[in-house]
């Protein structure tokens, strides 16, 4: 059964530093999604991208935070000066035309990322 | 905006026992309903769906009802087992485009004891 793939499963960085966070989403599917989770927290949504453009994102993505589909199968999540705060699991999701009515997203097992 | 209200965890159960996690909404469209779970260490899972009012979604003895007229999307199993313990979201479409978004509640985490 296809899966959405996530890289890497857990990341230690320092605060103030660049992370690139990966995801290979189904094949064939065309609506690309970011999602993060504080350890406890609810799933709040950060970002989704169509068409090569981000769709929508939340008042979470600021400034520091940026997605990318570099080739035909990657989507990455990049956030360039890291803080405490940013420490959460990450999740990739997809979305394919067939589920577009429905609205049924694919996820990830998600990117744990803890900023020291 | 559309929201997702679920109830307050964590709950514990015995084996065997009836389970009702509550979920409502708010939603100025026609959403779709979702139940996903989150097993420990583990990413979200889709355990059941429901696309219009009165369906009802069932999955693994899982069942929830769209009820329009109450805009709620209540979990329930007749009999949980201790393997049903987990983090349960119940979740709505963005249903504005094509490409909207899921709308989570907060999570209810259940712990099933043997």
């Amino acid at each position: 059964e296809p899966e959405v793939t996530q890289t890497p499963s857990h990341q230690v960085t320092q605060m103030g530093q660049e992370v690139i966070l990966r995801c290979v989403p189904i094949s064939n599917h065309l609506y690309f999604y970011w999602y993060r989770q504080i350890l406890g927290q609810k799933v709040e949504f950060l970002v989704s991208f169509y068409n090569n453009e981000i769709s929508e994102k939340s008042e979470i993505f600021d400034d520091q935070f940026s997605v990318e589909r570099p080739d035909g199968s990657n989507f990455t999540l990049k956030i360039r000066s890291t803080k405490l705060e940013d420490s959460a699991m990450y999740f990739c999701a997809s979305r394919g035309y067939r589920n577009a009515g429905t609205g049924e997203l694919f996820f990830g097992e998600g990117s744990r990322l803890t900023v020291l | 905006g559309d929201s997702v209200t679920q109830m307050e965890g964590p709950v514990t159960l015995s084996e065997e026992a009836f389970l009702t996690i509550n979920c409502t909404y708010t939603a100025t469209g026609y959403p779709s309903l979702f139940w996903y779970v989150q097993y420990p260490g583990e990413g979200l899972q889709l355990l059941l769906k429901a696309t219009k009012a009165d369906d009802k979604g069932s999955n693994k003895g899982f069942e929830a009802t769209y009820r329009k007229e109450t805009t709620s999307f209540h979990l329930e199993k007749g009999s949980v087992q201790v393997s049903d313990s987990a983090v349960y979201f119940c979740a709505l479409s963005d249903g504005h485009n094509q490409g909207g978004k899921l709308i989570f509640g907060q999570g209810t985490e259940l712990s099933v004891k043997p």
